[in-house]
């Protein structure tokens, strides 16, 4: 069975502040690994994954991810955030192997951008 | 293309009565999953359709939760009769078949009183 761990359930920067979401898994099979956000009031929204090849992602709006097998982790960086970064953060990995695409997702991280 | 559509938006029912809820995918995604985030818990997988089938109803709570894609297209959710426990934000997602893009609806604010 594949678990996720978000060691934060809520982190608060100010505007600017570089921050980190992290994100570990449990899982006994290989994995895809996503982050998706949700802004107030919105559905959840693909940020960015991890399949296969090179272990750092990025979005377009300049998060990353680093996936790193040794560790089981998946964190989320940024080195600037902005007000509207403002957001909850959800974790979630899937089976890579076979049909089955099921997510399994973390508690999710609310970060909170301060002037 | 239009996303995924899901209604109602809010929904609050006594404990004991039946709600509907709806997903419209996008047109031509053959996979249709639903979740629910109960407050204060994970985001949970509740089953998984490709086309009318159901492809994985593992995640479903208990018989009191009916699905359907009748068709292949939109899928409802009823459940009957409500409990309190049964409130949460129901999700809805679909993707192409050999396409990771899951893209969400808004999902539907349920509240069971």
């Amino acid at each position: 069975a594949q678990s996720v761990t978000q060691l934060d359930s809520q982190v608060p920067v100010f505007e600017e502040a570089p921050v980190e979401l992290r994100c570990n898994y449990s899982s006994s099979v290989s994995v895809y690994l996503f982050w998706y956000v949700q802004y107030p009031n919105q559905g959840l929204q693909l940020l960015l994954k991890y399949l296969s090849g090179s272990t750092l992602v990025k979005s377009i709006n300049g998060f990353e991810a680093e996936f790193n097998k040794s560790q089981t982790s998946f964190h989320l960086r940024k080195p600037s955030v902005h007000i509207s970064d403002t957001a909850e953060y959800f974790c979630a990995v899937s089976e890579s192997d076979g049909n089955n695409r099921k997510l399994i997702w973390g508690l999710g991280t609310s970060l909170a951008v301060n002037p | 293309e239009a996303g995924v559509t899901q209604f109602p938006s809010h929904s609050v029912i006594e404990k004991g009565q039946t709600v509907t809820l709806r997903c419209d995918p996008i047109s031509g995604h053959d996979n249709l999953y639903w979740y629910r985030r109960v407050m204060g818990k994970e985001i949970k997988f509740l089953l998984h359709f490709v086309k009318e089938s159901k492809q994985d109803e593992s995640g479903m709570p208990n018989n009191r939760f009916l699905a359907e894609r009748t068709g292949g297209t939109y899928s409802t959710l009823k459940v009957q009769p409500a409990e309190l426990e049964d409130s949460g934000v129901y999700f809805c997602a679909s993707s192409r078949a050999s396409n990771y893009g899951y893209t969400f609806g808004s999902g539907t604010r349920l509240t069971v009183v």
